[in-house]
Order: structure tokens, then sequence, then C-alpha cells
């Protein structure tokens, strides 16, 4: 069964430093999102991306964060200078059109130190 | 006003009863309504989605929607020990590219 994958599942980085979280999202699926939730709260979202372009953002996601589609299957979310509130679980998801369901990834577990 | 709520819990249930968790929403323009569950440290799981108004079975699980109570829920019929997780709700609203989440609700299943 087609699914969401996720790189790294945990990634320890120092405070300031730049992160990149990778995701596969299922093939024939067209509408890719990124979404967070810090221990104990909420899926909050993030970022959802369309036609390689970026159709509907959170306030969360200021200039420190920018995704990218590099090729035909990633999909990027790339945190430029870390802080130790960015710690979270970070999901992909995707969605085969832009009402359906979106199934999502293992998630990648950030901590920031 | 929270956009979509949901009871934290915990709800505690006996193996075997039924569980009906409950979900409302603010934007009357939503039209995509969705179950996932999540266990603690695990991505949300797809249970159940719903489009329009009434009662979708799939197994062991119904969902229920009502547009006009803006309220939507989930029912698990002879609950089991490995359903219990927290159970999140999620609302897509035309002219949106987002899923909105609850709080989610803590199912204890009690063997």
């Amino acid at each position: 069964e087609p699914e969401v994958t996720q790189t790294p599942s945990h990634q320890v980085t120092q405070m300031g430093q730049e992160v990149i979280l990778r995701c596969v999202p299922i093939s024939n699926h067209l509408y890719f999102y990124w979404y967070r939730q810090i221990l104990g709260q909420k899926v909050e979202f993030l970022v959802s991306f369309y036609n390689n372009e970026i159709s509907e953002k959170s306030e969360i996601f200021d200039d420190q964060f920018s995704v990218e589609r590099p090729d035909g299957s990633n999909f990027t979310l790339k945190i430029r200078s870390t802080k130790l509130e960015d710690s979270a679980m970070y999901f992909c998801a995707s969605s085969r059109t832009l009402n359906t369901e979106a199934f999502f990834g293992q998630g990648t577990r950030l901590t920031v130190v | 006003q929270k956009e979509v709520e949901q009871n934290s819990g915990p709800l505690s249930v006996p193996e075997g009863a039924i569980a009906s968790l409950n979900c409302t929403y603010s934007d009357r323009g939503s039209q995509s309504f969705f179950w996932y569950r999540q266990y603690s440290g695990k991505s949300p799981e797809l249970i159940m989605s719903i489009y329009s108004n009434g009662d979708k079975e799939d197994g062991r699980f119904t969902a229920q929607l009502n547009k006009a109570s803006q309220y939507v829920s989930l029912l698990i019929r002879d609950s089991q020990p490995s359903d219990s997780a927290t159970y999140l709700c999620a609302v897509k609203t035309s002219g949106t590219y987002k899923y909105i989440f609850g709080t989610g609700t803590r199912l204890k299943v009690l063997a």
C-alpha cells in the first residue's frame, strides 16, 4: 500500500543550525503539506504546496521556513536557523485532491539543543 | 472561537462497549471531515472520512455528520484495548488548502 515516507525519523541539531526534513509523498498525490506537533499539543498546520508553489501557509511559517520540491518525488522542509521552540514532531502529508483525505508520514522528531 | 473543538478526555470505556467521540466546528463552509487515530509518539492514521450528512459505517467505526449543527461524531463498537489512543477530528473548508485539527480526545478502553 502506498505511503508517505519521511527521513530522518529523529534529528538533533544545535540552536542556530539549518535542518532539512525530507518527505516522499504518495506518487499520484498532488497536494503536499507540512504539519508540526509540539509534545502534548495539537497538530498544527504549517504550509501546503500545489503545482510547485505554496498554496497556503500559517503564521508559524515565517521567513526561517521554506519548502521545496527539488525533483519529481521529494518534498522538503528547511528551517534556516533553528530555535529551541522549533523542537517538535514534523509530519509530512499528501492528498490526491484538494478535499479528500490526507495521509501522513511517520514523522521526524526534531530536537533543538 | 476555536475552529475545531473536541473534549480532551480521557474517555474511559470498558472492553466491548461503544465509545462515542464528538467534534464541533465553527466554519459553516467546511465540507470535508476526517477522523484520525494517533498513538503516543506516532503519526495520525486515517480512520474515516465523511462528506455528507448522515452516517457512514466502516467495520466497527461509524462516522456521523450533521452540518446544520456543525457536529461530527465517531462511534467505535465493540471497543478493544488496542483502540486506546487519541482520536483527532480534522476539517477541510472550501477554498482553503489546509486541514484543521482539533486537540483530540484520549480514549482508554479498559480490559
